[in-house]
């Protein structure tokens, strides 16, 4: 089974804070990706990546940055945190089988920034 | 970029066979249509994908008319347990297949 881990269940940060939140997944899949859920407007990609050191911005990447030093983990980098990035962080990873669209997703990861 | 649009939310009873439409008007020629379902406190979880007309596997079928531009899963004989968010979503093709979800439907099955 695909096994997508993301680092923390619940966090609360402080405005102003630099935040990481981690993704490791163990399937070797060239693609990952970040997305935020609040209620009301579903699941918005933040970015994604397709491959080690690549990165694409989605919807929403105004406040994020990413990493991707190795295949198995993407980082999202909340710069300075404020509260209006408070959200349900998902991360989640595909293979690159062509014509697969079939993403695995972490648990989540819910932030509170006060 | 295709976007999609399904009803907010349905309401069914345990045995039924439930059926949510999607629409997706603008999609394109390589764009795949996929679905994924989502318990409250989860992350997704792909149901199905397709391109045209019928697909079924051990959990839904995907019925996609011969214009692609709208889309059915069906659920035959739903339980409490389906009870959850859908998600039809377009796969762009032109896009390294980014996905896009949208609102979902929110399925209630009652007893």
């Amino acid at each position: 089974d695909v096994k997508v881990t993301q680092s923390s269940r619940y966090l609360v940060k402080r405005t102003g804070e630099k935040v990481f939140l981690e993704c490791v997944q163990d399937m070797d899949h060239e693609n990952m990706f970040w997305y935020r859920q609040d209620p009301g407007l579903g699941l918005r990609l933040i970015y994604f990546s397709y491959d080690v050191k690549m990165k694409e911005k989605g919807d929403i990447p105004e406040g994020y940055s990413v990493s991707r030093e190795k295949k198995e983990r993407f980082s999202l980098i909340l710069e300075s945190a404020s509260t209006n990035q408070t959200s349900m962080y998902l991360c989640a990873s595909r293979g690159g089988l062509a014509g697969s669209y079939e993403q695995y997703f972490g648990p989540g990861t819910r932030l509170t920034v006060t | 970029l295709a976007k999609t649009t399904q009803p907010i939310s349905m309401d069914s009873y345990e045995g039924q066979e439930v059926n949510i439409t999607c629409s997706h008007n603008n999609i394109a020629t390589n764009d795949y249509i996929t679905w994924y379902q989502q318990f409250p406190s989860q992350g997704p979880r792909f149901i199905i994908q397709g391109y045209k007309t019928k697909v079924t596997n051990e959990v839904a079928s995907l019925f996609i008319p011969a214009d692609r531009k709208s889309s059915t899963l069906s659920l035959p004989r739903v339980s409490l347990s389906d009870t959850a968010v859908y998600y039809c979503l377009v796969a762009w093709a032109n896009a390294g297949n980014m996905l896009t979800f949208g609102g979902g439907t929110r399925l209630m099955v009652k007893p």
